[in-house]
Formats: C-alpha cells, sequence, structure tokens
C-alpha cells in the first residue's frame, strides 16, 4: 500500500501557483520523497525528489516539512499543460529496495 | 534522447486468448520495470529487471503472466490466458543504475489492453 495521503482533486487556476500538498507520517530516515505526474494517455514523468532540504528545478518546487511527515510541490506559474493526477511517492533512494509504490494521486486541473 | 518505446498501443483481445507486448528501454539503461495501471487506480509494479535477471516478480500472476528481458535490453510481456480483470494499461519503464542503486523512471507510453 501507498505510504502517502494526497487530496484526490485540486483546482489551479492558470498562472497561480499550484499547490499540492502530501503526507506521508511514517515515512523512514532513508526514505526519499518523490513525485511524479500522469497527464491523460501518456505515461507517469518523473518531477522531483528530496529527502529533508527544499528542492527545486525547472518544473517545480519541493518544499518538507522539518519533521519530514508532510511535503507540498508547488508549480510557481500554472498553465493548462499542467493539467494531471500528482503522485506523491516515499522510497529509498536506489537498488531494490524501493520501487514506486502510487497511490491514486491528486487530480489537478488547471482553469483557465 | 529517444524514451521508452512500446507496442502496441492498444489491444483488444477476447477473453482466454493470449497476448504479447513489447518494450525497448532507452539505450544505457539497465533496470527495466513493467506495471499494471487499472483505471481509476496508479500504476502497480508487476515485475523489474536488471539487466537479463529479475530483481522483484512477486506481484506478477505467475500462472498466467510472463516476461522476459532475455539480452538485456528489450523486453517481452506475456498474458495467457487473459481474463477480463486484465483490461489495463500496461506501462514499462527503464532507469540507469549507478553504485548507489537505480534513479528517476522513465515510462514509455503504455499498451491499452482490453479483454472481452
Amino acid at each position: 500500500d501507498a505510504k502517502t495521503t494526497q487530496p484526490p482533486s485540486m483546482d489551479c487556476a492558470e498562472g497561480r501557483a499550484a499547490n499540492l500538498p502530501c503526507n506521508h507520517s511514517t515515512i523512514s530516515g532513508n526514505e526519499y520523497v518523490y513525485w511524479y505526474r500522469q497527464i491523460h494517455s501518456q505515461g507517469p514523468q518523473y518531477i522531483i525528489h528530496g529527502l529533508k532540504n527544499n528542492e527545486t528545478n525547472e518544473m517545480a518546487s519541493l518544499i518538507i516539512t522539518e519533521d519530514r511527515k508532510s511535503s507540498t510541490l508547488i508549480l510557481p506559474h500554472a498553465t493548462l499543460r499542467d493539467t494531471a493526477v500528482y503522485y506523491c511517492i516515499v522510497r529509498v533512494y536506489g537498488g531494490s529496495q524501493g520501487n514506486l509504490i502510487f497511490g491514486k494521486g491528486t487530480k489537478l486541473s488547471v482553469k483557465p | 534522447e529517444a524514451g521508452v518505446a512500446q507496442s502496441p498501443r492498444y489491444k483488444i483481445i477476447e477473453k482466454r486468448q493470449s497476448v504479447a507486448f513489447w518494450c525497448n528501454p532507452i539505450s544505457g539503461h539497465a533496470t527495466l520495470y513493467w506495471y499494471q495501471q487499472i483505471l481509476g487506480q496508479g500504476p502497480k509494479l508487476l515485475i523489474q529487471f536488471q539487466n537479463n535477471g529479475v530483481v522483484d516478480d512477486s506481484q506478477l500472476p505467475k500462472d498466467r503472466f510472463s516476461a522476459e528481458r532475455l539480452k538485456g535490453v528489450d523486453s517481452t510481456l506475456k498474458i495467457q490466458p487473459a481474463k477480463l480483470e486484465d483490461s489495463a494499461v500496461y506501462l514499462c519503464a527503464s532507469s540507469y543504475w549507478t553504485l548507489l542503486g537505480d534513479n528517476e523512471q522513465f515510462f514509455g507510453p503504455g499498451t491499452r489492453l482490453t479483454v472481452l
């Protein structure tokens, strides 16, 4: 079973920031937080991952609370093309110890 | 850089028939995964290969599903015989491997299977 809890759906206005929350209260010390998204009729796409520090890349920012029990994915300027299901996953980095266990994710709808 | 290729994109069969899916991972990626995604759910791992060896097949229904990666590159997933509940999208993913283990996974577009 997935070790994360996400809201089933969210709306966001185009051009505004989209903040997607994720709870992972049972995360272990060696587990990372990963975010993937899946646009309709496509395979999932990697967005970002982090351990405890905040991370930023060209797609998004990841904010992890100090106790690591929750995180927020931020899309700074959402566009219509960001409409997708967003999955928050916790896993051990590398090896065969932690493959991706997907939950149902958050369906983000970006509206004009 | 070419992505993960899968074929066919769509397949419709009747129950008890056989079907095979093909996957070509990104060049140089040693790790290959097959996932099953039922409508409305997240993908579920079926099997993981490291080169041509199986790392994890604990969730593969081995009475009807089989997979191989003979030369450590392309892979085939087979269902024989198919059941109605096998209707799903079958996703292939690959990742490169370092001494720290595997990294982010790159997914193909998937094969949508409908069993009638």
